[in-house]
C-alpha cells in the first residue's frame, strides 16, 4: 500500500524567505515518482516539481527543489524567496510504477507574510 | 496547445439526482484521470481511462461510473447523489498510460443539498 504523509496543515512565512514544507511517504515498489503541486483558490492543480526514485540528484525547478533522502523516505519541498503569489494549499503526492494513480497526502496551507 | 477544460464549474443537486460532469483533455492526451477532493483533503483517485476503457479504478461504489470518447474527452457520471458527494471534482489528462506527465483540470464544484 502507499502512503503519503504531510504533517504541516499551515505554514506561514516572510517574503523573501525560504520555507521547507514536509513530505514523507511509504511504498513497497521500488519504482515510484514523487510529486509536487500546488493549490490555489481557483483550485487548478498545478505541477511543481518531479523527482524519481533513481534520479540521482535532487529535482530543482526555478524557485523550487526538492530535497529527497531516499532512506528516510522523505521528499520535501523547498521555495526560496518567496513571494505573495506563493500563498496556496501544497500538496505531495507519488504514484508508483504499478499503479495508474497519484496518491495525495492531505496538503499544506502556506501564507506568505508581507 | 489548450490544458484540460472542465464543466460546469460549478454545480448544486439534490439528494437522489444523478449528475454528469465532463472534462476535454489536453491536446495529444490519451489518458484521463478523475479525483474526488472533500473539503480539507487531499484528491482521492476515483478512476482512469484509457483508450475508452476503464483502466484502474479507487475506493467508489459502482454508482461512479465514467466514459471516454474517441477524441479522448471523458465524463464521470455519479447516480443517486449522497450529501458525501459534495465535492470538488479533479479531471487530470496524460500522454500514455504510465506517464508521469498529468495536466489537471481548475475541477468541478458539487454540492449536494
Amino acid at each position: 500500500a502507499q502512503k503519503i504523509t504531510q504533517t504541516q496543515p499551515g505554514m506561514f512565512v516572510q517574503e523573501k524567505e525560504a520555507v521547507t514544507l514536509d513530505c514523507t511517504y511509504d511504498t513497497s515498489d521500488p519504482s515510484y515518482g514523487l510529486f509536487w503541486y500546488k493549490q490555489p483558490s481557483s483550485g487548478e492543480m498545478i505541477f511543481l516539481i518531479y523527482q524519481g526514485s533513481y534520479d540521482q540528484q535532487n529535482a530543482t525547478e526555478g524557485r523550487y527543489s526538492l530535497n529527497f533522502q531516499k532512506a528516510r523516505k522523505s521528499a520535501n519541498l523547498v521555495i526560496s524567496a518567496s513571494q505573495l503569489g506563493d500563498s496556496a494549499m501544497y500538496f505531495c503526492a507519488m504514484r508508483t510504477y504499478e499503479a495508474n494513480n497519484l496518491f495525495f497526502g492531505t496538503g499544506t496551507r502556506l501564507t506568505v507574510i508581507p | 496547445e489548450t490544458g484540460v477544460t472542465q464543466s460546469p464549474t460549478h454545480l448544486i443537486k439534490t439528494r437522489g439526482q444523478q449528475v454528469t460532469l465532463r472534462c476535454s483533455s489536453q491536446s495529444g492526451h490519451n489518458t484521463v484521470s478523475w479525483y474526488q477532493q472533500a473539503l480539507g483533503q487531499g484528491p482521492q483517485f476515483i478512476f482512469q481511462y484509457y483508450r475508452e476503457e476503464e483502466n484502474g479504478r479507487g475506493n467508489f461504489p459502482p454508482r461512479f461510473s465514467g466514459l471516454q470518447f474517441p477524441n479522448y474527452s471523458s465524463e464521470l457520471n455519479v447516480n443517486a447523489l449522497e450529501l458525501d458527494d459534495s465535492a470538488l471534482y479533479l479531471c487530470a489528462s496524460s500522454l500514455v498510460l504510465r506517464n508521469y506527465g498529468y495536466t489537471f483540470g481548475s475541477g468541478t464544484r458539487l454540492t449536494v443539498v
